[in-house]
């Protein structure tokens, strides 16, 4: 099963313009991650959020997370069409056998930009 | 520095076919995780290890998966008796640290496909 879902599932964008992706989760967390998969990369980390911070960035990269609403959003600003990917959160599972933990990745936004 | 890698890039398997999957993880690196990633789908955990110890296997579909890390590094991912059910790509990821806080450090992952 997983927690995150991501919305919404498509994106088509031109160049330049900004893109808004959102990703709910069911429970709580500690931290909550996006990542990048697209066929040539293959699947990159972008950013980790952690449940004390509400908004983080990095260069064109804008995270939210509202631990009440248990939601997250990712901004890109001024898109490429090198940001044409998928992309997924995924939240933190504290596992009970071990205490150790697993990621739990959403389905994740097929985000396209057009040149 | 060399990034996780994975091998093969491409397995095709009859029906009932035994299959193992490599991952070699970036040197120095304590974590390793499995997932399964079937498509228009997030990844999903399928076992954790701690360097040579599997912390958690509670991901794994069933006792036909098996994972071992015997030496702490280079990992074995193997499925036996394949079905069908078991087309998907499988990545291996791995960590510097024990939690899940840590970025994870994808492989370009096995497209396994079950004839």
């Amino acid at each position: 099963s997983q927690q995150g879902e991501e919305d919404p599932q498509a994106l088509s964008i031109q160049e330049g313009e900004n893109a808004t992706m959102n990703c709910s989760y069911k429970t709580s967390i500690n931290n909550l991650q996006w990542y990048r998969q697209n066929s040539g990369r293959g699947l990159v980390h972008l950013i980790l959020i952690r449940s004390n911070e509400r908004e983080k960035h990095s260069g064109r990269l804008r995270v939210t997370l509202d631990t009440s609403k248990k939601s997250s959003s990712l901004l890109i600003t001024a898109s490429r069409a090198a940001d044409t990917a998928s992309y997924f959160c995924a939240t933190d599972l504290l596992l009970t056998q071990g205490g150790s933990e697993k990621l739990v990745f959403g389905k994740g936004t097929k985000l396209t930009v057009n040149p | 520095g060399a990034g996780v890698s994975q091998s093969p890039r491409y397995k095709v398997a009859k029906r009932g076919q035994d299959v193992a999957l490599r991952c070699d993880p970036i040197s120095g690196h304590v974590s390793l995780f499995w997932y399964q990633q079937a498509l228009g789908q997030g990844p999903e955990f399928l076992t954790y290890f701690q360097n040579e110890a599997q912390l958690d296997k509670s991901g794994l579909p069933s006792d036909r998966f098996f994972a071992e890390r015997p030496e702490g590094s280079v990992s074995t991912l193997k499925i036996q008796r394949t079905q069908q059910e078991d087309s998907a790509v499988y990545l291996c990821a791995s960590s510097l640290g024990v939690k899940v806080s840590y970025e994870q450090y994808f492989g370009p992952g096995t497209r396994l496909t079950v004839t």
